[in-house]
């Protein structure tokens, strides 16, 4: 099946500065790569996706990467903000059904 | 719309006790999804229903497990009898096809703790 590492497991950055989340994937047949927030006390949200056909998205201060041949993707958040402090878990979605297989976490904390 | 619903948020009770966890999906949703997460384990998908029907339940650890879903609106994951080792937060989450990228929706989760 599946599997997918998220790397790094947690993140401390300064506020205004930039966050990098990476993600590899072990199956190459996997298709749809989604990002959740969850906050303290939540349950997982979706904040931004990206599919196989597509190399990046956007979306204000937050964008994907993905690179197929490589088999990873990343998180990208430019001008961080103190309520962009949570846990980011990325995703993949194996073309065997519809489950999504998530990284382990990264617990981002911004600074002021 | 509410999002989805489950109950209880928190849950103590002893080892050897059954322990049932409910959710209600989003309204018009089709698929609903089980997930429990643990510091060791992360994330981890325990069953999924289509249109109420069990499709996939190769993460449900054990026996000990079960899970039901009698209508389109109501779900409920069963452990009996319950371990320390259960102890985790549940979630439940209900997304709109089985297609591929249909946003799973999550709810706030149950914290469950078995002593």
């Amino acid at each position: 099946g599946e599997n997918v590492e998220q790397h790094p497991s947690t993140l401390s950055v300064q506020e205004g500065d930039s966050a990098v989340i990476k993600c590899t994937y072990s199956d190459s047949a996997s298709n749809y790569f989604p990002w959740y927030k969850q906050e303290l006390g939540k349950g997982p949200q979706l904040i931004i996706d990206i599919r196989s056909n597509v190399g990046e998205k956007k979306d204000q201060r937050i964008a994907v990467t993905l690179n197929k041949t490589a088999k990873h993707f990343s998180l990208h958040i430019t001008e961080t903000q103190p309520e962009d402090s949570a846990v980011y878990f990325c995703a993949a979605y194996g073309a065997a059904g519809n489950k999504l297989t998530f990284g382990g976490g990264t617990r981002v904390l911004v600074k002021p | 719309d509410a999002g989805v619903i489950q109950s209880p948020r928190h849950e103590v009770t002893e080892m050897g006790q059954e322990v049932t966890l409910r959710c209600k999906p989003i309204s018009g949703h089709n698929s609903l999804f089980w997930y429990r997460q643990t510091m060791m384990r992360g994330l981890e998908l325990l069953i999924y229903f289509n249109n109420n029907v069990p499709i996939d339940d190769s993460g449900m650890p054990e026996d000990r497990f079960s899970a039901k879903m009698p209508n389109a609106s109501f779900s409920t994951l069963k452990i009996q009898p319950s371990e320390p080792r259960d102890s985790a937060v549940y979630f439940c989450a209900s997304s709109l096809s089985g297609r591929i990228g249909s946003e799973q929706f999550f709810g706030p989760g149950t914290r469950l703790t078995v002593l």
